[in-house]
């Protein structure tokens, strides 16, 4: 079956201009997360949804960040007013719910000029 | 809160030589463990996990890892390597389920195998 995908897989962007990037997780997976990469480093968790419940923001950066989720299906991350330090290769999964394997998309590439 | 170290930024390693990627955790409480490949230019797999039972854990592509819980590392092992092995490995943890499942990340090993 398909895994998780994701748009675009590159985003070349100005300073101070807005981004969507998109997440299509597996079907029948009802949680979702968001981590970011930098250059050389580790992943950092964004943000996290599961199902109905409220989702857990704590890893989002700054106000300017944002995503929201529809039902179980796809996600948006938003990030408005990009900054330089926000380029980064942005990684969606989705997993089964509770605890379960996470499935990784291929990520996005952000550059922001 | 939990806290990931791998203790190698790169390993340069021979073809069919043996190679051990170290992982260290830090957390208040109880922990699932991984450890994640990434391919150039593509997304994250799993290559094995502990959860419970045997500490000894076998992954795919002949990778395993041991987990020591009096000395919180997660080392993961190859008896011998290939050239398709080179990657960057992500070791990684997530507290037993209480919630959310975020997954706490290493910084990464980049693994480079030489003919």
């Amino acid at each position: 079956g398909a895994g998780v995908s994701q748009s675009p897989s590159n985003k070349v962007t100005e300073k101070g201009k807005d981004v969507e990037l998109r997440c299509d997780p597996i079907s029948g997976h009802t949680a979702l997360y968001w981590y970011r990469q930098r250059l050389g480093q580790g992943l950092e968790f964004l943000i996290y949804f599961q199902g109905n419940s409220a989702p857990d923001k704590s890893g989002l950066p700054s106000d300017r960040f944002s995503a929201e989720r529809t039902g179980e299906s796809v996600s948006t991350l938003t990030i408005q007013r990009t900054q330089q330090e926000d380029s980064a290769v942005y990684l969606c999964a989705s997993s089964f719910a509770g605890y379960n394997e996470q499935f990784f998309g291929p990520g996005t590439r952000l550059t922001v000029l | 809160a939990q806290s990931v170290t791998q203790l190698d930024s790169q390993v340069p390693v021979f073809e069919e030589a043996p190679v051990e990627l170290r992982c260290n955790y830090s957390s208040s409480v109880s922990v699932y463990l991984f450890w994640y490949v990434q391919y150039p230019n593509q997304g994250l797999q799993l290559l094995l996990k502990y959860l419970s039972g045997s500490t000894l854990v076998k992954g795919i592509n002949g990778f395993e890892a041991e987990f020591n819980k009096s000395q919180t590392s997660f080392h993961l092992r190859k008896p011998s390597v290939h050239i398709s092995d080179t990657a960057e490995y992500f070791c990684a943890v997530t507290p037993i389920p209480q919630g959310a499942q975020k997954l706490v990340f290493g910084q990464g090993t980049r693994l480079t195998i030489n003919p």
